[in-house]
């Protein structure tokens, strides 16, 4: 089957940085995606990784290892609206989205 | 906003009773997605159309169907409710069904509430 693992659970304080790893397994692979969730909105894009190596965005970097089925999200100077939910995607061979259960940032001041 | 809408927003509704959802993809994205996500949990994939043909199924219910009409928009049948399909349920649409463009964007979800 096919499947991603990510951790239920990360607990971080203000200012730090946080990283969420995600390891896959599934039929074929295009990308890893990011997105992040606040309680009760909508998911939203945070990044997307093709190639093995690391993508800056602002705070928020993601890092691909193709030969290691492994990825991470890498939240730097962390702030109290970045308290959410996060949820690592594959896009598969069928260009299907294949999604984590989500990891919850807890963030402490 | 995403440009993807979602009606209604919330929805209380029996057990044993049909309802439907509406999504509207943004403008010129030919692929929907619907997931369901209950309380504290991740989101389950039910099923994908592109261009008004199924592509994809995930874990749906017999209990559930859905459609893409011709103008893109899509609707997510849910039947003989149960009190375990209480959920937020979200459509998300993608430019195309390939791989070219892996940004989905999503509604805002109906919540629904069966009781």
């Amino acid at each position: 089957g096919q499947s991603l693992e990510q951790p239920s659970e990360v607990t971080a304080v203000e200012g730090a940085i946080v990283q969420i790893n995600c390891t896959y397994q599934t039929s074929g692979f295009y990308g890893l995606s990011w997105y992040q969730q606040h309680d009760g909105g909508a998911p939203t894009f945070l990044s997307y990784n093709a190639l093995d190596g690391l993508e800056e965005t602002g705070r928020f970097s993601s890092f691909l290892s193709r030969s290691d089925s492994y990825g991470y999200l890498l939240l730097q100077e962390l702030q109290m609206k970045d308290s959410a939910s996060y949820f690592c995607a594959v896009l598969n061979s069928n260009y299907q989205l294949i999604w984590g259960a989500g990891t919850k940032l807890i963030i402490k001041p | 906003d995403s440009g993807v809408t979602q009606t209604p927003k919330h929805l209380i509704t029996a057990t044993g009773q049909r309802v439907t959802l509406r999504c509207s993809p943004r403008s010129g994205d030919l692929s929907v997605y619907w997931y369901q996500q209950s309380l504290d949990q991740g989101l389950q994939f039910l099923i994908q159309y592109y261009n008004g043909e199924e592509r994809a199924k995930g874990n749906i219910l017999e209990r559930f169907s859905a459609q893409q009409f011709p103008d893109l928009h899509s609707e997510l049948n849910l039947s003989s409710l149960e009190l375990g399909d209480s959920a937020l349920y979200f459509c998300a649409s993608t430019r195309t069904g390939e791989g070219s463009n892996t940004e989905a964007f999503f509604g805002q979800g109906t919540r629904l509430t069966v009781v």
